[in-house]
């Protein structure tokens, strides 16, 4: 099974601030995808990356892609508290899973 | 459209019960997958199902067990709770052969 390690764990900043969190791997995927999971609700996808070296952008989160395929980040600017929840990233595995998570970097935007 | 719902919401069962959870998927989505997310151990991929036949199982014991029925809807069963069974269950529809998950709110047992 293909592992996915995401970094920080917790993160807790102050609304306007940058950050950037990732998520790793020892293995290529095919592809990367994002999630953002609130309190109480089912994650929600926000953005799929295919390509090595990829980046996408949805208003203030820039999303990309290594080169090699191993890994990925995802940067906020000026984060507001509508932004804070669980950030998943998720690929297609390998083995007879369609997708593994990683455990996820929770975000809390303080106002 | 409407998302993926599940049903109930919130679950509290005894030690040794048994539960039946349910997923009605997006309109036109075949593919209903099903995770199970705790705190310790993140989101884990249960099984999924398409055309009424479980097409990949995770890691978990023969308590687990699912069925898809005809109009795609989906239920999950776990025999003979345990502690550990705790968690937040998630339902996710797709596409057949996309990889785009659509969640639904979950379920929230509590196994005491």
């Amino acid at each position: 099974t293909q592992l996915l390690e995401q970094s920080p764990q917790f993160l807790s900043i102050q609304e306007g601030e940058n950050l950037t969190v990732y998520c790793n791997s020892s293995s290529v995927f095919s592809s990367l995808q994002w999630y953002r999971q609130e309190p109480g609700e089912g994650p929600v996808l926000l953005v799929t990356v295919v390509t090595g070296g990829e980046v996408k952008k949805l208003k203030r989160l820039t999303f990309q892609f290594g080169d090699a395929r191993k890994d990925s980040s995802l940067h906020i600017t000026a984060a507001q508290p509508g932004d804070t929840g669980l950030y998943l990233c998720a690929g297609p595995n390998s083995g007879n899973t369609p997708l593994v998570f990683g455990k996820g970097t929770r975000l809390s935007v303080i106002a | 459209k409407a998302g993926v719902t599940q049903t109930p919401r919130y679950l509290i069962k005894t030690r040794g019960q048994q539960v039946t959870l349910s997923c009605s998927p997006i309109s036109g989505h075949r593919s209903v997958s099903w995770y199970q997310q705790t705190p310790g151990q993140g989101l884990q991929f249960l099984f999924e199902y398409f055309s009424e036949t479980q097409r990949n199982k995770g890691n978990f014991p023969g308590r687990f067990s699912g069925r898809q029925f005809s109009n795609s809807r989906s239920e999950m069963n776990v025999s003979t709770l345990e502690l550990g069974d705790s968690a937040l269950y998630l339902c996710a529809s797709s596409l057949v052969g996309h990889l785009e998950q659509y969640f639904g709110p979950g379920t929230r047992l509590t196994v005491t």
